[in-house]
């Protein structure tokens, strides 16, 4: 069954680091996101991408993040220098027809980020 | 805004017990509902969906029904396994917006 990949699984980084995470969604499909949860906390939106531009952003997608999809595979989640609050997981999400209604998103297993 | 609530875990069970995971809502449309599990090392999984009032999903013996005049999607099921072990999520989305709105997570622990 296709499924979304991430990588790294686990990054630890030092606080005001620029860190890259990666993306590589189901091959068909042209929606893609950003979600991210701290712990013990919800899974919150940070922002969706289409047609190569932001369709949607949340407030906490703010100028320190960036998203990316620089070739036709990968989809990168970029935060320019991380705070501590930046510690989370983050989730890559794909889907074929966005995920307003009932359209479903397919998510990858996450990436840890641990800012110290 | 539109929001999602969910009964706090780890909720611990005997397999073949009965399950229930409160989930309620709060939209100002009228938003399509959905159930995630995460096994463990494993990303999100949709497990099942309602798009209208009334309207029951149901996968793996796990069900929901729609309730819109108790804004819930309690997810049920009869006789748990200890493979269900994992972290449920109830979401909804609304059609107006790009985005999925999550509650916290329950975590479910089901023991032999």
């Amino acid at each position: 069954e296709p499924e979304v990949t991430q990588t790294p699984s686990h990054q630890v980084t030092q606080m005001g680091q620029e860190v890259i995470l990666r993306c590589v969604p189901i091959s068909n499909h042209l929606y893609f996101y950003w979600y991210r949860q701290i712990l013990g906390q919800k899974v919150e939106f940070l922002v969706s991408f289409y047609n190569n531009e932001i369709s949607e952003k949340s407030e906490i997608f703010d100028d320190q993040f960036s998203v990316e999809r620089p070739d036709g595979s990968n989809f990168t989640l970029k935060i320019r220098s991380t705070k501590l609050e930046d510690s989370a997981m983050y989730f890559c999400a794909s889907s074929e027809q966005g995920s307003s209604g009932a359209n479903v998103l397919t998510f990858g297993a996450g990436s840890r980020l641990t800012v110290l | 805004g539109d929001s999602v609530t969910q009964m706090e875990g780890p909720v611990t069970l005997s397999e073949e017990a009965f399950l229930t995971i409160n989930c309620t809502y709060t939209a100002t449309g009228y938003p399509s509902l959905f159930w995630y599990v995460q096994y463990p090392g494993e990303g999100l999984q949709l497990l099942l969906k309602a798009t209208k009032a009334d309207d029951k999903g149901s996968n793996k013996g796990f069900e929901a029904t729609y309730r819109k005049e108790t804004t819930s999607f309690h997810l049920e099921k009869g006789s748990v396994q200890v493979s269900d072990s994992a972290v449920y999520f109830c979401a909804l989305s609304d059609k107006n917006t790009d985005k999925l709105i999550f509650g916290t997570g329950t975590r479910l622990q089901v023991f032999p």
